[in-house]
């Protein structure tokens, strides 16, 4: 198990609504990725967030946004929810060290999130 | 990409066989890859990572094989137990693994007691 939680662990939200998904990084990490797993898909990549700010972005629209705290924490925002948003969503953390690189990701448990 | 569901690739062995998962990447440019294992319910598990610079790396059970020239990954896993049956997925990932993945097609792995 890694040290990557995710709250909470199953949602049910209706087309419209807004939704906020949290989670807390391993020990040592400083870098939070948000991922979006489709019922028969592999991860897809929203964005990234190192030092609070978004550190890259996949292709996803902005109602789709995020946070990150001091304490490296994060929250996944999306807004006016959609059928197709259906999916699992997971964190992973990782360490990024500047110009001197970083370390590999490691995921949390993830949400499901089910749009009626 | 594809991983759970009615198009997943997937691969039956024999428990204390060994087996080959194999993944194909797209970006030539990327320098580091890990193989995840995902259980029912649960987030993508690191089983092994790799960078461009190696062809293969050892773990505790399993081997993975990088051949660059025709953009291909391997996983090995020796002496499979029950505790194998997972989806896996090959990702690549900038340099050191903590930028953007990219997931490929996972394969639905079944042990056979």
């Amino acid at each position: 198990e890694t040290g990557v939680t995710q709250s909470p662990t199953h949602l049910i939200k209706t087309r419209g609504q807004q939704v906020t998904l949290r989670c807390s990084s391993q020990s040592g990490h400083n870098t939070v990725s948000w991922y979006q797993q489709a019922l028969g898909q592999g991860p897809q990549f929203i964005f990234q967030y190192y030092r609070e700010e978004e550190n890259g972005r996949g292709n996803f629209p902005p109602r789709f946004s995020g946070l990150q705290f001091p304490n490296y924490s994060s929250e996944l925002n999306v807004n006016a929810l959609e059928l197709d948003d259906s999916a699992l969503y997971l964190c992973a953390s990782s360490w990024t060290s500047g110009s001197l690189g970083g370390e590999t990701q490691y995921f949390g448990p993830g949400t499901r999130l089910l749009v009626l | 990409g594809e991983s759970v569901g009615l198009h997943l690739p997937t691969l039956s062995v024999q428990e204390g066989d060994n087996s080959i998962i194999n993944c194909a990447y797209s970006n030539s440019a990327s320098d580091y890859f890990i193989w995840y294992k995902q259980e029912s319910g649960k987030g993508p598990q690191f089983i092994i990572d790799i960078r461009s610079n190696m062809d293969k790396r050892q773990g505790q059970r399993v081997t993975v094989l990088l051949n660059k020239t025709v953009k291909h990954l391997s996983l090995q896993i020796a002496a499979t137990q029950p505790g194998d049956s997972a989806v896996y997925f090959c990702a690549e990932g900038g340099d050191f693994g903590n930028e953007k993945l990219t997931f490929g097609t996972g394969t639905r792995l079944t042990i056979i007691p």
